[in-house]
């Protein structure tokens, strides 16, 4: 079965500093593109970040540039986000998701169920 | 760089809904449609513009023309009430995912 698994979310202050995880299993994960998607309270879909299968291509959104790191570890299945200097407009539930073109051009798109972070004094 | 879709379509049961998404570089940059659910993760209705993956109902489609994508779904059911969202890349190559900002279905 596969599963995509966000963990990592919780309470946090402004100013501060939080590290979310998501493992894959159940697929070959090293070859997926994968993303940071967040959906703040009544309001929508917001793409956070994107990197490629083997970290050359990294992209931010300009509301967490500077702000948030993508990273991924192949050998744990794992992609993380490190967001820092955390703000109140930071707060929503945090996807990720893994996407793959392959050589047939058939498309296969996994998601996790979210993780919440709040960014609350 | 933004897509555009209307805030909310109202539709009967049975009958077939439209949703609109417009942006300039939807020409050039495939288009993505999901459905999103309260408490739910996103679900791919549409990729490539107009491919459905598998498991997803022949009731939902894509089509394509200029600036525009639309998501049609025929026969709509009461558990078709969501949000939809369409998902596309800027073409400067700067921001591989942008979203909608949404349209909620209302089944009436």
């Amino acid at each position: 079965e596969v599963q995509m698994v966000e963990s990592g979310g919780g309470l946090v202050e402004p100013g501060g500093s939080l590290r979310l995880s998501c493992e894959g299993s159940g697929f070959t994960f090293s070859p997926f593109n994968m993303n940071w998607v967040r959906q703040a309270p009544g309001k929508g879909l917001e793409w956070v970040s994107s990197i490629s299968s083997l970290s050359t291509r990294i992209y931010y959104a300009d509301s967490v540039k500077g702000r948030f790191t993508i990273s991924r570890d192949n050998a744990k299945n794992s992609v993380f986000l490190h967001m820092s200097s955390l703000r109140a407009e930071d707060t929503a539930v945090y996807y990720c998701a893994g996407h793959l073109y392959d050589s047939d051009g058939y498309y296969t798109e996994y998601w996790g169920q979210g993780t919440q972070v709040t960014v609350s004094s | 760089y933004e897509l555009t879709q209307p805030p909310s379509v109202s539709v009967s049961p049975g009958q077939t809904a439209t949703i609109t998404c417009s942006g300039d570089s939807v020409p050039k940059e495939y288009a993505y449609w999901y459905q999103k659910k309260t408490g739910q993760a996103p679900v791919l209705l549409i990729y490539k513009d107009t491919e459905r993956p598998s498991g997803i109902p022949e009731r939902f489609s894509g089509s394509s023309s200029g600036t525009t994508v639309t998501l049609t779904i025929s026969a709509v059911q009461a558990q078709d009430e969501a949000e939809y969202y369409c998902q596309s890349a800027d073409s400067s190559g700067s921001y591989p995912w942008v979203f909608g900002g949404g349209t909620k279905l209302i089944v009436l």
